[in-house]
């Protein structure tokens, strides 16, 4: 079974522009969750999808968005982008919402210059 | 205070030691409890869960669990410097959301 699977990998741009990830979940995941993680502020909660639903929201402003599709993938964007939003992006699937492990995709590293 | 608390590390343990690693969390109403592993530069990888009180074994690795206590933990048998990462507690609420927490983590060194 394919694990979860970001795209890109690496991403490189500068203050002001706007990116998009995608996240495709573990076949037969609903719940699509993002992270960010910075080596100061460890594992940060941005928001979770569940068959198209926004079920959660972390304290990240509104610059930060996400959308869930029919086929559970998973897209995350921000806008305007700022030097501070330079992380590792993660997205985590498990199988629905209610208390059961989330698995990791490999993320997606944004730089922002 | 935080919702979920680690001690930051790093453990520094010999090679075929017990390595003990730590959790509390705040919030009663959690129900679910994770431990992940992220080695440098990677993502986290579950190794464990547990949902009720007491001890849960896979391998090498146990997870202990009071509830009472809120307090959750994840014991290392015959470490190896392969073991050397950092481990992140996880916890599931339902209070103010449902969504898991994770706390800081806790770094691993494993001397051999």
């Amino acid at each position: 079974k394919a694990g979860v699977t970001q795209t890109p990998r690496y991403l490189i741009k500068t203050r002001g522009q706007q990116v998009t990830l995608s996240c495709s979940p573990i076949s037969g995941h609903r719940s699509v969750s993002w992270y960010q993680q910075t080596p100061g502020q460890g594992l940060q909660f941005l928001f979770e999808y569940f068959s198209e639903t926004q079920r959660n929201k972390g304290n990240f402003p509104g610059r930060f968005s996400g959308r869930q599709f029919s086929n559970s993938r998973s897209e995350m964007n921000v806008s305007t982008l700022e030097l501070g939003d330079s992380a590792l992006y993660l997205c985590a699937s498990s199988p629905d919402s209610v208390g059961q492990p989330q698995h990791f995709g490999d993320g997606t590293r944004l730089s922002i210059l | 205070q935080k919702e979920v608390e680690q001690n930051s590390g790093p453990l520094s343990v010999p090679e075929g030691a017990i390595a003990s690693l730590n959790c509390t969390y705040s919030d009663r109403g959690s129900q679910s409890f994770f431990w992940y592993r992220q080695y440098s530069g990677k993502s986290p990888e579950l190794i464990m869960s547990i949902y009720s009180n007491g001890d849960k074994e896979d391998g090498r690795f146990t997870a202990q669990l009071n509830k009472a206590s809120q307090y959750v933990s994840l014991l290392i048998r015959d470490s190896q410097p392969s073991d050397s990462a950092t481990y992140l507690c996880a916890v599931y609420r339902l209070t103010g959301g449902f969504k898991t927490i994770f706390g800081a983590g806790t770094r691993l060194f494993v001397k051999a």
